[in-house]
């Protein structure tokens, strides 16, 4: 069975703070992708960030940066130096090869940055 | 801006009643998926299109239905609505075939807003 759990259903921190999002899977696929979504108030779903099975660096874009530790089966996710922008909800999500492209979500994090 | 139009932004009718969804994909991208946004389910896949023919159903209801044109754009029909249908659908497109389209990455729209009275 896919499954995707953020433990996690709310967070809120102080601007500038570091904080870490949690995201752990389960799949018996032997390739699959994983990806971080991004839905700030006004709805929106925004592609963060893709990564595959088989390329397990670190990734980092900015104040983003990627932890996909298959060991854990985990694929956390960390903002640096947040900001009141980063407020949102954020979702991790998998694709396995065997189910057709779609994503199986996660619960979801909301996040909320406070000045 | 993903490059997928979903219409109406906002829909608010009531119960018993029939609606259609309509969603513009990416240009070129050939997959098109439906999502379903609730409170107490999360963001649930409903049924995946691909160049035409339906190609995966998730946990869609038997009064629901879509169909993908020949121009590409899909539509989400939702029949004999229930309170319980007050949701956020999203629909989503990616350019690949079946085989190779659980490596990219879905473009959702944004979202249209169903509620049911």
């Amino acid at each position: 069975a896919q499954k995707v759990t953020q433990a996690q259903t709310e967070i809120s921190v102080v601007e500038k703070e570091d904080v870490t999002l949690d995201c752990v899977y389960e799949t018996r696929d032997t390739t699959y992708y994983l990806f971080w979504y991004k839905q700030p108030p006004s709805g929106e779903l925004v592609f963060l960030i893709r990564r595959n099975s088989f390329d397990e660096q670190n990734e980092i874009s900015g104040r983003y940066s990627w932890n996909f530790q298959k060991s854990t089966s985990s694929f956390n996710f960390t903002i640096t130096a947040s900001q009141v922008v980063d407020s949102a909800v954020y979702f991790c999500a998998l694709s396995g090869n065997n189910q057709g492209g779609k994503l199986i979500f996660g619960q979801g994090t909301e996040l909320s940055v406070k000045p | 801006d993903s490059g997928v139009t979903q219409t109406p932004k906002h829909l608010i009718t009531a119960t018993g009643q029939r609606v259609t969804l309509r969603c513009s994909p990416r240009s070129g991208d050939l997959s098109v998926y439906w999502y379903q946004q609730s409170l107490d389910q999360g963001l649930q896949f409903l049924i995946h299109y691909y160049n035409g023919e339906e190609r995966a159903k998730g946990n869609i209801l038997e009064r629901f239905s879509a169909q993908q044109f020949p121009d590409l754009h899909s539509e989400l029909n939702l029949s004999s609505l229930e309170l319980g249908d007050s949701a956020l659908y999203f629909c989503a497109s990616s350019p690949t075939e079946l085989r190779s389209s659980y490596n990219s990455p879905l473009h959702f729209g944004n979202g249209t807003r169903l509620t049911v009275t």
